[in-house]
């Protein structure tokens, strides 16, 4: 069964660093998702994206924060300068179109600023 | 913008034992609902969800959940839990209008004990 994967499952990285994490959404899907959540927290919305530009995104989602779709099969959100709040597990999602409403989620990146 | 509370954050209950999981939202609109489930180091898994028609829902793993409109509720159910079942379980709402926005509620941790 065809699944979102995500690298690294775990990055440690220091305050003020740039770390990009990766996600290759299902094949045939068309929209992407980063969601956050915070450890013992809910899960927060961050951003979708649609046709190579983003269609909608949270207050959280400022201006340290972005989405990239370098290729045909890769999702990235970079954060440029990483705070010790933004230690949270990152999951990626895609969907298959606008309609059936159905978000396959990857297993998440564990992020860890010091 | 929709919201979603979950207004347990734990439930145990024995095995074989019946369970409920209670979920209500706030919207000025029409929603979507969904019920997702988290397994320990692992990412979301889709349990089953509210588009239109029926106002009950069956889903995967022997859930199913129903839809009051009148009371905003999409509470889940499960007539007789297994220990596997154990996990954190996430009731999240989109708006017909705007169905990037996922927005999840804080989960609630279902321990099943032997």
């Amino acid at each position: 069964e065809p699944e979102v994967t995500q690298t690294p499952s775990h990055q440690v990285t220091q305050m003020g660093q740039e770390v990009i994490l990766r996600c290759v959404p299902i094949s045939n899907h068309l929209y992407f998702y980063w969601y956050r959540q915070i450890l013992g927290q809910k899960v927060e919305f961050l951003v979708s994206f649609y046709n190579n530009e983003i269609s909608e995104k949270s207050e959280i989602f400022d201006d340290q924060f972005s989405v990239e779709r370098p290729d045909g099969s890769n999702f990235t959100l970079k954060i440029r300068s990483t705070k010790l709040e933004d230690s949270a597990m990152y999951f990626c999602a895609s969907s298959e179109d606008a309609f059936t409403y159905e978000q396959y989620f990857g297993p998440g990146t564990r992020l860890t600023v010091t | 913008a929709q919201s979603v509370t979950q207004l347990d954050s734990q439930v145990p209950v024995f095995e074989e034992a019946p369970v409920e999981l209670r979920c209500n939202y706030s919207s000025s609109v029409s929603v979507y609902l969904f019920w997702y489930v988290q397994y320990p180091n692992q990412g979301l898994q889709l349990l089953l969800k509210y588009l239109s028609g029926s106002t009950l829902v069956k889903g995967i793993n022997g859930f199913e959940a129903e839809f009051n409109k009148s009371q905003t509720s999409f509470h889940l159910r499960k007539p007789s839990v297994h220990i596997s079942d154990t996990a954190e379980y996430f009731c999240a709402v989109t708006e017909l209008r705007n169905n990037n926005d996922m927005r999840f509620g804080a989960g609630t941790r279902l321990t099943v004990k032997p």
